[in-house]
Formats: C-alpha cells, sequence, structure tokens
C-alpha cells in the first residue's frame, strides 16, 4: 500500500511569492489534515478534511492560507503572499475515518524556505 | 485544554541499554496516546498507540509504552536500543469526541555505539 504523497519535497522562493503544495493521502482514507511543523516544535493542525467538507479549519490563517480538496482526493494547501515566518514544514496525513482511535499517517512534509 | 510535555529535549544511551523516552499528558477526558518517531528529512511513521484495555501497548520495532492513568504519563520504552533507533520522537494526544492529535516538542534520542 503506498503511502501519503506530498510535493514539491523543498521549496525556495522569495516572500511575497504564492505557493502551493499538494499531497494525494492513502488510498480509501477519508480524512485528511494539513500540519504545521516549526523547527524544534511537534506539528500543529492547520485543517483537516472529512471528504470534501473542511471540519475544522480554526488554526488557518485565512488571510493568506487556503486549501481545497475538490473530489475528496487529493489536497492543495496555497500561501499567498508568502511571508518570511511562514518558512517551515507542511506536512500532509491521512486517516480511514476522522475517530479518535483512527492512526494517522503522515507523508513527507514539504519544506518551504522564505527569503 | 489538551497539551502533551516531552521534558526532555535530548535523551542519550548506549547500544545494547534500555531507553525511555518520556511523556506526560493532560486532558479534560479520556486520552487517546499516540507515539511517532521521525527521521531526518522524512515525515513521522506511527510507532504505537493506546485506545483502551492493556496498560501496556506493543507496537514497531520493539517498542513498547505504558500508560499510567495516575501518574497521567506515557513513557516509550525499549529493551535494547539500537544506533538506528536515534532519531526524533514525539508524543501526541487526542481526546476522545475530538479528531485533533496535539503533539509534544519532540525528544531527540541519540543511541551512542
Amino acid at each position: 500500500e503506498a503511502g501519503v504523497v506530498q510535493s514539491p519535497r523543498y521549496k525556495i522562493i522569495e516572500k511575497k511569492q504564492p505557493v502551493a503544495f499538494w499531497c494525494n493521502p492513502i488510498s480509501g482514507h477519508n480524512t485528511l489534515y494539513w500540519y504545521l511543523q516549526n523547527l524544534g516544535q511537534g506539528p500543529e493542525l492547520l485543517i483537516r478534511y472529512e471528504n470534501e467538507e473542511a471540519v475544522d479549519d480554526s488554526q488557518l490563517p485565512k488571510d493568506r492560507f487556503s486549501a481545497e480538496r475538490l473530489k475528496g482526493v487529493d489536497s492543495t494547501l496555497k500561501i499567498q503572499p508568502a511571508e518570511l515566518g511562514d518558512s517551515a514544514v507542511y506536512l500532509c496525513a491521512s486517516s480511514r475515518t476522522g475517530t479518535g482511535q483512527e492512526t494517522q499517517y503522515f507523508g513527507p512534509g514539504t519544506r518551504l524556505l522564505v527569503l | 485544554a489538551q497539551s502533551v510535555a516531552q521534558p526532555e529535549d535530548q535523551v542519550n544511551v548506549a547500544e545494547g541499554n534500555p531507553l525511555t523516552v518520556k511523556c506526560t499528558y493532560s486532558v479534560s477526558g479520556n486520552p487517546y496516546l499516540f507515539w511517532y518517531v521521525q527521521y531526518p528529512n522524512r515525515g513521522l511513521q506511527f510507532l504505537l498507540k493506546y485506545i483502551t484495555g492493556d496498560n501496556l501497548v506493543k507496537g514497531s520495532y520493539g517498542f513498547e509504552a505504558e500508560f499510567n492513568k495516575s501518574q497521567t504519563s506515557f513513557h516509550l520504552k525499549k529493551p535494547s536500543a539500537l544506533v538506528s533507533d536515534s532519531a526524533l520522537y514525539f508524543c501526541a494526544v487526542r481526546v476522545t469526541g475530538a479528531n485533533n492529535l496535539f503533539f509534544g516538542t519532540g525528544t531527540r534520542l541519540t543511541v551512542i555505539p
């Protein structure tokens, strides 16, 4: 079974530029998560999808961040415009359902550097 | 509010010795507890979880963890450390009825040959 796929693995951009990250979850997993991981910290949830619906986006900075999961499978996370403080690793995870017992499986992440 | 504490930023242990990585939690309901490991430039890999039942949970690569409700702890253990166990370890908690994972700040384990 293939794991969670993310691309690109690395991205370097200048501040004020837009950037997008893509995630393909494990087949059959209805719940998809985007996390932000700053250096030396644990991941923090940005947004959670149940199928196509964003059921928890309370931690997503909506002035510059947006996300979509149009067909309930792949998802894209966008930042526009990027700021220096957005430099971090963006992790995508998926689980079969959103119930508390389900294990979340993580992708390798996208490491973003904003110059 | 939910929180997870990993009191040690760094743990060093000699190869072949037992290892312990500590985790304590604070939740307002019944916790679901998870351990993940992160190798350089890779995502988090699931090791084990406690949902209910036996307090001693066994997971991947010979790791185990013990849920202690009275001490609100979920320490990760392994009887004999390998050099390849050197990595960053994260404890996480999810409260029943909620779907978000709250992660600790991580503990870097170094196994010395």
